[in-house]
């Protein structure tokens, strides 16, 4: 079965510097990646996704990620955080079959201090 | 967002007692999904539908029952509740919705539940 690692489980940044999480799964196929995050006592909402072409895939709020297949990762970046980042962040991948199930990594909590 | 609600939101239940948590969608996809989510678990997937009255286990589908006697709604039944299922329970959905395929899932708010 495939699993997702994500390997900083809490990560402390201030304002305006760079973030980037780790995310790793492991299936040698074709998968469709996303991140997901999670404010605060809300849902999780869809910050991208990635199902094929391009491999630097970018989101909401700023935010992108980089597909590399050789390395099994998809890591996500944004240049320049802000408070309102705070936060929790998922990753997820999807390698098809029947359901259009998801295997989540088990998060990385992002604070950003003002 | 999606339109997904769930209900209860929040419940207070004794070891013991059978519980039903209610999926509700207006968007008429086909894949729903009930997981839940614990500090340093992340989310793991209970139990899936992928049409009325098809449904599958997931990986933690132990002790819970799921139904979906409509496309809308997804019922998600605790048996006989433990204080390990002291969760909190989020429904998500994924299909295709005005001629669009969507792969990703959408979630609900989720429901926060306590098992004394």
């Amino acid at each position: 079965a495939q699993s997702v690692s994500q390997h900083n489980h809490h990560v402390i940044l201030s304002e305006a510097a760079s973030l980037e999480l780790g995310c790793n799964y492991s299936y040698g196929g074709t998968v469709n990646l996303f991140w997901y995050v999670q404010y605060p006592g809300q849902h999780l909402q869809l910050l991208l996704k990635y199902f094929s072409g391009d491999p630097l895939v970018k989101g909401i709020k700023g935010f992108e990620a980089e597909f590399i297949k050789s390395k099994f990762s998809f890591n996500l970046r944004k240049p320049s955080v802000q408070w309102s980042d705070t936060a929790e962040y998922f990753c997820a991948v999807n390698v098809g079959g029947g359901g259009n199930k998801l295997t989540f990594g088990t998060g990385t909590q992002l604070k950003v201090e003002l | 967002d999606a339109g997904i609600t769930q209900s209860p939101r929040h419940k207070v239940t004794e070891t013991g007692t059978p519980v039903t948590l209610r999926c509700h969608q207006t968007e008429n996809h086909r894949y729903m999904y009930w997981y839940r989510q614990d500090p340093g678990h992340g989310l793991r997937l209970i139990h899936y539908s992928y049409g009325v009255k098809d449904t599958d286990k997931g990986e933690v589908s132990d002790g819970y029952s799921v139904s979906r006697s409509k496309t809308e709604d997804f019922l998600l039944t605790l048996e006989s509740a433990t204080s390990s299922q002291t969760s909190v329970y989020f429904c998500a959905i994924s299909g295709t919705s005005g001629g669009i395929f969507y792969n990703e899932q959408f979630f609900g708010p989720g429901t926060r539940l306590t098992v004394l």
